[in-house]
């Protein structure tokens, strides 16, 4: 099984301020990667996949990046209903498998 | 607008049983794989199951395998989960989940693009 690997846990950040969130696969899983936010109380939600492409009513702050097993989300400037629990996910090979989460807080 | 709702969730006593349903709105689950996600208390995402779109192909994490059963109902846009032989440690949030597929040189590739907003299940004594 890929294990994803998420850095770091928290991000300390104030709003308006940009965060980039880490995330790493155990083995390549080409472009086969999702980001999901979870806001407290609240389902996970797909914000991107494919690494890169963004879903439908997903803020253009919102971008990620990478290849291979290097990936990163980035939130260019944080707004109040951004800080929540972030989790990418491989979809490459089977089990999906998902990373332990980075939670963004004020 | 596209839905999941999830129901049957409650406090079970270890080796007991529960089962799971997922109605689906706005969109037909015909057309996709769907899938079980669940998260335990304070923790992360972990995929339990999920079967194919004519219910023949079905897929476990092997720590449910034997006593978890996914299934589905196309005629009622629904899908369910059996859980049997309950422990402490199946205790999560249960989300119901769309597979949304992307195709590269021909082979098939699922993210999730729908969730529902989970039913929780507490195994305990």
């Amino acid at each position: 099984e890929i294990v994803m690997t998420q850095s770091p846990s928290t991000l300390s950040m104030s709003p308006g301020e940009g965060a980039t969130l880490s995330c790493r696969s155990s083995q390549n899983v080409n472009s086969h990667l999702a980001w999901y936010q979870q806001r407290p109380g609240q389902a996970p939600r797909l914000l991107i996949h494919s690494v890169s492409t963004r879903v439908n009513d997903i803020p253009a702050r919102f971008s990620g990046s990478g290849s291979g097993t290097e990936f990163t989300l980035t939130i260019s400037s944080l707004q109040s209903e951004d800080f929540a629990v972030y989790f990418c996910q491989q979809y490459n090979v089977w089990p999906r498998t998902f990373g332990q989460g980075t939670k963004v807080d004020i | 607008e596209m839905q999941l709702v999830e129901s049957g969730g409650g406090l079970v006593q270890p080796g007991g049983s529960l089962r799971l349903s997922c109605e689906a709105s706005g969109f037909n689950i015909y057309w996709n794989w769907m899938s079980w996600v669940r998260q335990a208390p304070a923790k992360g995402l972990e995929w339990v199951a999920n079967i194919k779109q004519d219910g023949r192909d079905k897929y476990y994490v092997d720590s449910v395998k034997g006593r978890f059963t996914i299934s589905r109902d196309n005629s009622k846009n629904s899908v369910f989960l059996q859980m049997n032989s309950l422990r402490a440690e199946d205790t999560a949030i249960y989300y119901c989940v769309r597979d949304q597929h992307v195709v590269v040189d021909g082979n098939f590739y699922y993210y999730m693009d729908v969730w529902g907003k989970g039913t929780t299940v507490t195994v305990s004594s």
